[in-house]
């Protein structure tokens, strides 16, 4: 298995720009979800997804976007970038949240000039 | 308010030190799940331990452990021994299954562990 994958690893776009992050699970899990992680700020939670064609919002959902059509992907998109969503994003995946717990991918680096 | 709070921003200690993280957490529900993950320089987040409200042994693994406290709301961890591989940012996350559908992460301490 490859647990969960992001694409790219590293990005850099021009303010204005819009651009999807991938992510993606071969662990036919139910739940996935989106967090951003900032300096000194921890992670959190942008959008989650507690199966195919079900997603909600989470604590900083404002400028993204997502959807999940299948299980296995959980695109997030970024509709028009801007330099406050410079961050680090992550994707993670649970067989059964919020019992259970959340296995993360590499991350996606992004900046946004 | 911060749901899950980790007071302690940086820790550094010498190698073969005994270091606590410290975890305190604010929930109304009886039923919640407690979690650290592991965030070494490499940047990916590695699952260490999972803990449910009524299980409040404590838990020991090789050099790591944890305190798990409901009359404090804490949920501390303890290195033994560390070593410069343990040098990492330590989160520690709070869910609430009967309230919500997300993780309430700490800030995270950042461990710098010199040999």
């Amino acid at each position: 298995n490859a647990g969960v994958t992001q694409t790219p690893k590293f990005q850099v776009l021009k303010t204005g720009q819009s651009m999807t992050l991938q992510c993606a699970q071969d662990m036919n899990h139910e739940y996935m979800s989106w967090y951003r992680q900032d300096p000194g700020m921890g992670l959190r939670l942008i959008h989650y997804s507690v199966g195919a064609g079900i997603t909600d919002q989470g604590e900083v959902p404002n400028g993204y976007n997502v959807s999940r059509s299948t299980t296995e992907d959980f695109p997030l998109r970024l509709l028009s970038a801007a330099p406050s969503q410079t961050s680090v994003y992550f994707c993670a995946s649970s067989p059964g949240f919020p019992q259970e717990t959340q296995y993360f991918g590499p991350g996606t680096r992004l900046l946004v000039l | 308010a911060q749901k899950v709070t980790q007071a302690q921003t940086e820790i550094s200690v010498v190698e073969k030190e005994d270091v606590t993280l410290d975890c305190v957490y604010e929930t109304r529900d009886t039923t919640y799940y407690l979690f650290w993950y592991k965030q070494p320089p490499s940047g990916e987040l590695v699952f260490l331990i999972r803990r449910n409200s009524f299980d409040e042994q404590n838990e020991i693994s090789g050099r790591y452990s944890w305190n798990f406290q409901k009359s404090t709301s804490s949920f501390n961890f303890t290195i033994t021994a560390s070593q410069v591989v343990d040098s990492a940012v330590y989160f520690c996350a709070l869910s609430e299954p009967p309230t919500g559908n997300q993780f309430y992460f700490g800030t995270g301490t950042s461990l710098t562990v010199i040999p």
